[in-house]
């Protein structure tokens, strides 16, 4: 079975400039999160999905960021524009329910260097 | 607020002997518990689990204790392989919040050969 993707796994941008990063979920997990991940920060939640109904968003700096999933399975993040304190790796999950309880799936991450 | 607390940034152990990773957390509606593995330019991997209801959870060579009383969680590995050697995240839901999780700073543990 084929794990959490994601594109790109590294970026380097400028100041300003917009970005967008891709996650493709666990076929069949509904709920999609976004983290964004400090260095030597565990994860921290940006947005979460069910299909393509965005539940929590509440930690989503709105002014810059943005993100879809249209058909309830792919997901894009976008940043613009963005900013030096933007750098940071950027972990998309999914899950699916276990014995009643859910286990979050990680993609490899894209990790965002703003200069 | 940092509602998971990982207060080790790291430890070393010798091959053979067993790791001990500790993990508090302050919300005392939590009452699911994770262990995430996370080697270098790779996300986080599932490990182990715990709800509240129990206080122990043993996967092979990794168990996790609960202690609902301390509000501390422990991660046990033995014997420590170094292919153990990776940074450990702990992570905490409730319930009632929407399965929000929320995850500790993470310790990086070395497994010395």
């Amino acid at each position: 079975e084929a794990g959490v993707v994601q594109s790109p796994r590294y970026k380097i941008i400028e100041k300003k400039q917009p970005v967008a990063f891709w996650c493709n979920p666990i076929s069949g997990h509904n709920t999609l999160y976004w983290y964004l991940q400090n260095l030597g920060q565990g994860p921290e939640l940006l947005i979460r999905y069910e299909n393509e109904e965005a539940v929590d968003d509440s930690q989503l700096p709105k002014d810059r960021f943005s993100a879809e999933r249209l058909k309830g399975v792919d997901s894009t993040l976008k940043i613009q524009p963005a900013e030096l304190g933007d750098s940071a790796v950027y972990l998309c999950a999914s899950s699916t329910m276990t014995g009643g309880k859910e286990t979050q799936y990680f993609g490899p991450g894209t990790r965002l260097l703003v200069l | 607020d940092q509602q998971v607390k990982q207060n080790s940034p790291s430890l070393s152990v010798q091959e053979g002997r067993i790791s001990i990773l500790n993990c508090d957390y302050t919300n005392s509606m939590f009452d699911y518990f994770l262990w995430y593995k996370k080697y270098p330019a790779e996300g986080p991997t599932f490990l182990i689990s715990i709800s509240s209801i129990k206080d122990k959870n043993e996967d092979g060579r990794f168990t996790v204790f609960l202690n609902k009383s301390a509000k501390h969680l422990s991660l046990h590995i033995v014997p420590s392989q170094p292919g153990d050697s990776a940074v450990y995240f702990c992570a905490a839901s409730a319930s009632n919040t929407g399965n929000q999780f929320y995850f500790g700073t993470g310790t990086s543990l070395t497994v010395i050969p």
